[in-house]
């Protein structure tokens, strides 16, 4: 069975400023990662994924994360947000194969201030 | 591009009245997925199906029921409602054979906010 640990439930930042929203899985076989963004009384968007390859993956909107296959992480960065990104923040996990369900975090509640 | 269809986007009902759900996923997209956000929580998966057969089944209580149609669209169908199902209800629909590897991206719709007075 695979979980996905947020470690931080609510992330308050001042604008122009970096942030990290931190995310932990758990799971006994290889798994593809998400990160969603769901912007108030919005459904939930695909920010962007891992499946392989190169560690680093760019998103939407100027976010990135890095698997971290020792760690069993997959990080959030943005180097400087904007009043605009304030929302919450999934991270999910999924094994490979085709119709499988996606596993949630708690979510992170990002709050950007001017 | 098209985008998965949800409707109603807002429902409201009284304790133990039943409500209907319906999901039309982008144009192609064999697989539907059902998913209920609770305040303040995460998504819970429901149910999916793939080709009109029910293909993977997670938290979805007894009173509720879904199923997929003809034209891939999907209905849940929710009954003797509870506060408790006051929810978020996403449906996620997929093209569950894409070419190649065996990724296929879940496209979520905008959501139906139930609210169960």
């Amino acid at each position: 069975a695979q979980s996905v640990t947020q470690l931080d439930s609510q992330v308050p930042v001042f604008e122009e400023a970096p942030v990290e929203l931190r995310c932990n899985y758990s799971s006994s076989v290889s798994v593809y990662l998400f990160w969603y963004v769901q912007y108030p009384n919005q459904g939930l968007q695909l920010l962007l994924k891992y499946l392989s390859g190169s560690t680093l993956v760019k998103g939407i909107n100027g976010f990135e994360a890095e698997f971290n296959k020792s760690q069993t992480s997959f990080h959030l960065r943005k180097p400087s947000v904007h009043i605009s990104d304030t929302a919450e923040y999934f991270c999910a996990v999924r094994p490979p194969g085709n119709n499988r369900k996606l596993i949630w975090g708690l979510g992170t509640s990002l709050a950007v201030n001017p | 591009a098209a985008g998965v269809i949800q409707s109603p986007r807002h429902l409201i009902k009284e304790k133990r009245e039943t409500a209907t759900l319906k999901c039309y996923p982008i144009p192609r997209h064999d697989t539907v997925y059902w998913y209920q956000q609770g305040p303040g929580q995460d998504p819970q998966f429901l149910i999916s199906f793939y080709e009109k057969m029910q293909s993977d089944k997670g938290s979805i209580p007894d009173r509720f029921s879904a199923q997929q149609f003809s034209d891939y669209h999907s209905e849940l169908n929710m009954s003797s409602l509870e506060l408790g199902d006051s929810a978020l209800y996403f449906c996620a629909s997929s093209l569950g054979r894409g070419g190649g590897g065996s990724y296929n991206e879940q496209f979520f719709g905008p959501g139906t906010r139930l609210t169960v007075l």
